[in-house]
Formats: C-alpha cells, structure tokens, sequence
C-alpha cells in the first residue's frame, strides 16, 4: 500500500544524545516535511525539502537537523541542541505543486529519559 | 509572524446537528486552506481544502472561504460521535514556492454528544 512510514512510534533520548527519527514514502512526492506538535498546540514546522538534496529550515528549525539523499526518504536528527525535544512529531510529504495538501505519518512521539 | 487562529473550544453539539468550526488568518496572502481531523494521540488526517472564495461541499463536510475576511469554516452536517475529534485549520502563505510549509492553528476540540 502506497503511504508514509515513520519509525519508530516511540522513542526514548537520554541528555545529550542525538537521535534520528525515520521518514519513508512510497507515494512519488517530490515535497516532504517535518512538524512538531506539542500538547494542546498546533503544529508547527521544523523543516521541508522540495526535491532530493534541497532542504530549507521551518519556523522552529534550531536544534534539528535533515538530509535529503534519496526522494523517498526524510529523515529529521533531533540534537543534543535541542533543550525542549519532548513532542509529537509528524512527517508529512505531497507533490510539491502550489494548493497540493499534505498528508501525514502516524508519528513518532519522542521522550527524554 | 503568519497567525491562524481557532477557538479551541470544547464545542459541543448534540447528535444529528450542525458543527461549525472557525478559523481566522493574518496573512492576507494565503492562497489555500485546509482541514484536518486529529483523533487523541493520533495524526492528523485530511478532511477538506479549498482555494477559492464560496462553499465547497464533500459529502458531510461543507468549507466555506471569505477572503476578504480572511475567514474560513467547516460545517459538518448530521454530526455523528465519531466526529468528536480535534478539528486543525492550516493555511499555505500566497508567497514562496509550491512546496512551502503550512501554518497551523491550534485547533477546536468538537464533542458530539450522542
């Protein structure tokens, strides 16, 4: 079935440890994306890539970092930057065309131990 | 700074009747609009977009855009429990590219009381 992987569905860091958060689509989408969503908030963008090898920073991009080396995958490295890394986080991806909606992963619900 | 603002309830409505949800923008450019439903502990799914100024109906779900006063509304006829869910607003800026981010509000939290 065509869709958008996350892995894992939970995930575990201890202080200052990096960790990385899997995005994987099989849809032919040219655009993909992280947020993050806290409780009881909106989501909020952390980086998007247009095409393979090109990403630009979101609006709460500081202590994240991305890579872009295959067009199926998107994976996002929370850092050890990252004082705040307790959230939801969402990958989503679309055709990158202008008014293409974006559809979402099941999420990866990050906690620090 | 692109705001898009919600009420974040909870709204209740009984079983059957209409919900209407609002959403409120900043930026005077935006081009399209979207909603998503978010069940607790769950991602958000698509429910309807719309670009154009009026009425856009699918099924239940109808999504009414002003631009002029940067205003947009989902009604959601017939309303069921299993519509009880957090309801998201998301905007696209007009400028950018195609590929460009959206701008989320923090969403209403519609109960449908049975």
């Amino acid at each position: 079935d065509g869709g958008i992987t996350q892995s894992p569905k939970y995930l575990f860091r201890k202080e200052g440890q990096n960790v990385t958060l899997s995005c994987e689509q099989n849809l032919n989408h040219d655009a993909m994306y992280w947020y993050r969503q806290d409780p009881g908030q909106g989501l909020r963008l952390i980086y998007y890539s247009q095409i393979v090898n090109d990403f630009q920073k979101g609006d709460i991009a500081e202590g994240y970092s991305v890579s872009r080396e295959k067009k199926e995958s998107f994976p996002l490295t929370v850092t050890s930057a990252q004082k705040n890394p307790t959230a939801f986080y969402l990958c989503a991806s679309n055709l990158g065309q202008a008014n293409q909606p974006q559809h979402f992963g099941d999420g990866t619900r990050l906690s620090i131990l | 700074q692109k705001e898009v603002e919600q009420n974040s309830g909870p709204l209740s409505v009984p079983e059957g009747a209409i919900a209407s949800l609002n959403c409120t923008y900043s930026d005077r450019g935006s081009q399209s609009f979207f909603w998503y439903r978010q069940y607790s502990g769950k991602s958000p799914e698509l429910i309807m977009f719309i670009y154009s100024n009026g009425d856009k109906e699918d099924g239940r779900f109808t999504a009414q855009l002003n631009k002029a006063s940067q205003y947009v509304s989902l009604l959601i006829r017939d309303s069921q429990p299993s519509d009880s869910a957090t309801y998201l607003c998301a905007v696209k800026a007009g400028s950018g590219g195609g590929a460009d981010g959206l701008t989320f509000g923090k969403g209403t939290h519609l109960i449908i009381q049975p």
